[in-house]
């Protein structure tokens, strides 16, 4: 079946710090991959997506590339500020639903 | 432009009470889908539906029951509560299958307490 695997939290960073979220998958074909984020409080909303391999998808200083040779699609920013803490979703969809990975909590410190 | 609502918000039930989770999107969409976030374990289906008149069972929906009988409403059941039904549901909507990139919108959550 289909499954992700990501990154246990909490992940505690200083501004500015790099982030990286590891996501691995795994699933038949040739699925969407997606993050998603959840601020405190929210529902979870689209951070960015790729739908083939090395696609690479970009939103708000986020990037993911599609890597199907090692079944990744990990998620990093080069300078995160405060506004950034929230919990982070890796997803793929092969085709009707998606399956999450367990969520990973970013901690941001000013 | 609401985007996709929840009611309630919050609710505490007792042992062997039943309820019902509206969900209302007004984006006319098609895919409608109802999920549950428990700690550690991400976000799970429950239910999804993807057409008015449709439902078909997700990864855990034993225990509850689902109606589409307008479009734009996804209703989620719970006919006898348990304290494993303890979690926070959300409700999503998309235009058509996220396999095709189509992004899927959430509410905001209702967080459910059974006793």
């Amino acid at each position: 079946g289909n499954s992700v695997t990501q990154m246990e939290g909490p992940v505690t960073l200083s501004e500015e710090a790099f982030l990286t979220i590891n996501c691995t998958y795994t699933a038949t074909g040739y699925p969407s991959l997606f993050w998603y984020v959840q601020y405190p409080g929210e529902g979870l909303q689209l951070l960015l997506k790729a739908t083939k391999a090395d696609d690479k998808g970009s939103n708000k200083g986020f990037e993911a590339t599609y890597r199907k040779e090692t079944t990744s699609f990990h998620l990093e920013k080069g300078s995160v500020q405060v506004s950034d803490s929230a919990v982070y979703f890796c997803a793929l969809d092969p085709g009707n639903k998606l399956t999450f990975g367990g969520g990973t909590r970013v901690l941001v410190k000013p | 432009n609401a985007g996709v609502t929840q009611t309630p918000k919050f609710r505490v039930l007792k042992t062997g009470q039943s309820m019902t989770l509206l969900c209302a999107q007004d984006m006319n969409h098609e895919y409608m889908y109802w999920y549950r976030q428990d700690p550690g374990m991400g976000l799970r289906l429950i239910h999804y539906s993807v057409g008015e008149g449709t439902t078909a069972k997700g990864e855990v929906p034993d225990g509850y029951n689902v109606s589409r009988l307008k479009k734009q409403n996804f209703l989620l059941g719970l006919e006898s509560a348990a304290p494993s039904q303890t979690s926070v549901y959300f409700c999503a909507s998309s235009f058509d299958t996220s396999g095709k990139g189509y992004e899927q919108f959430f509410g905001p959550g209702t967080r459910l307490t059974v006793l």
